[in-house]
């Protein structure tokens, strides 16, 4: 049972760019959720995918968008890239049944990360 | 808005001893999740042990085991017998699913790194 792959596993832009990053959830999950942990810092959340609709959406600027697909992988993608976007993006996948799942069925099961660095 | 904080940017142990992360929250709901994650060197996020708030019993996972104090919105982790592999940054989280603001996105402190000594 393959878990949460993201793609690609580095990577360098310069400012003014744009970037796509990549997601797989693991095997059963229909919600994706990207979060961007600065170095040294806690992850912030972005935003969350189910049903191939944003469901919520953190303090990010609209540079940054997404799409999740029929098959619930999902994109990121960053444009007008500024050198505060350098960081690790982590993806993490959910069953996402809220209220009636309780935490094991809400859990999120995180991806390596795609670090990005803007020169 | 809900936040997590954990006090304690480093701490050390040595090897088989017992450790304890600290983690505090503020949030006005009742019922929520919270978390305990381990990042690695290696960046893998990983899901130490997790606890719903109306659960009265503290969980445990193996060597992994939570005290959580609902009326303090505390909730800190131990680690006993601590292993080399223990070394990691280790990350509070909450989550509350029951608000159509919140959600079920997680909400993390800023980690405390721990390092076990041989």
């Amino acid at each position: 049972d393959a878990g949460v792959t993201q793609s690609p596993t580095h990577l360098i832009k310069t400012r003014g760019q744009q970037v796509t990053l990549r997601c797989s959830p693991k095997s059963g999950h229909d919600t994706v959720s990207w979060y961007q942990q600065a170095l040294g810092q806690g992850p912030q959340f972005i935003f969350q995918y189910y049903e191939e609709e944003e469901r919520q959406r953190g303090n990010f600027p609209d540079r940054f968008s997404g799409h999740q697909f029929p098959n619930y992988s999902s994109e990121l993608n960053v444009n007008a890239l500024l050198l505060g976007d350098s960081a690790l993006y982590l993806c993490a996948s959910s069953l996402g049944r809220g209220v009636s799942g309780g935490a094991r069925y809400n859990e999120q099961f995180f991806g390596p990360g795609t670090r990005l660095t803007v020169l | 808005a809900q936040t997590v904080t954990q006090s304690q940017p480093e701490m050390s142990v040595q090897e088989a001893e017992t450790v304890t992360l600290s983690c505090t929250y503020d949030t006005s709901e009742n019922n929520y999740y919270l978390f305990w994650y381990k990042q690695p060197p290696s960046r893998q996020m990983i899901l130490v042990i997790r606890q719903e708030a109306y659960k009265q019993q503290n969980a445990t996972e193996n060597r992994f085991s939570v005290n959580f104090q609902k009326a303090a919105k505390s909730f800190s982790l131990k680690i006993s017998d601590s292993q080399l592999g223990d070394t990691a940054m280790y990350f509070c989280a909450f989550m509350n699913p029951y608000s159509m603001e919140y959600g079920n996105k997680l909400v993390f402190g800023a980690g405390t790194i721990l390092r076990v000594k041989s």
